[in-house]
């Protein structure tokens, strides 16, 4: 593994299932995002964690939940998929540097919700 | 609320054209300023970090430039080729490890 894997690549899901998104960095970075991007809305933050053990709330957190066990895996569960949430969603983690915060981005998972 | 906007929406331009690209953010109370760059259907690349007490950044054929006060960022690409057409994003941190993003500037590089 180098930097930032991402799983599914992709995905179709019936309203109401749940689905985890997976995420695993070998950069051994302490902090962790999940973003979605939709059209003409650019990346926003849904959930965050600056630390193996602690998460927090993004901009757009509702109906997503995540978990920090340890510092290379960031799972993203959708606990009953809505079509609100057909996304692209992409994973990142950073190493954070007093202010400076350069994240890596994983290839992303495209989400479709029917 | 942090609020970034980039200009424009989309942009074609021939090869071997000098072009810029704006963002401009609403809340002047940055920690720093990033260009990425987004190939179709991949994920971000960090191109360049301004830093709040920085004006510019070089790398290669891009330049960026931070203007805090007014809340204004700029990317400067030289001598354009068709290897640059992608989509361009621009972020601000406004806290700690939060990163908020404007909607990207799609740039194609015709040959």
């Amino acid at each position: 593994i180098a930097g930032i894997t991402q799983a599914p690549t992709s995905q179709i899901l019936a309203a109401g299932r749940r689905m985890t998104l997976r995420c695993t960095q070998d950069m051994r970075h302490n902090a962790m995002y999940w973003y979605r991007q939709d059209l003409g809305l650019g990346l926003r933050l849904i959930h965050y964690s600056n630390t193996a053990g602690t998460t927090g709330k993004g901009e757009v957190p509702d109906g997503y939940s995540v978990s920090r066990a340890n510092t290379d895996d960031f799972p993203l569960t959708l606990a009953s998929a809505v079509p609100s949430q057909t996304s692209v969603y992409f994973c990142a983690s950073s190493k954070t540097q007093g202010t400076v915060n350069t994240q890596y981005f994983g290839p992303g998972t495209r989400l479709t919700v029917l | 609320k942090q609020e970034v906007t980039q200009i424009p929406a989309a942009l074609s331009v021939p090869e071997g054209e000098n072009l810029v690209l704006n963002c401009s953010f609403t809340d002047s109370a940055i920690y720093n300023l990033q260009w990425f760059r987004q190939d179709p259907g991949k994920g971000l690349t960090s191109l360049l970090l301004i830093q709040s007490s920085q004006r510019e950044q070089t790398s290669g054929r891009l330049n960026a430039s931070l203007d805090k006060s007014s809340g204004r960022s700029t990317l400067y690409i030289a001598a354009s080729q068709p290897g640059d057409s992608a989509t361009y994003l621009c972020a601000v941190q406004n806290g700690v490890n939060k990163l908020v993003f404007g909607a990207g500037t799609i740039l194609r590089v015709k040959s």
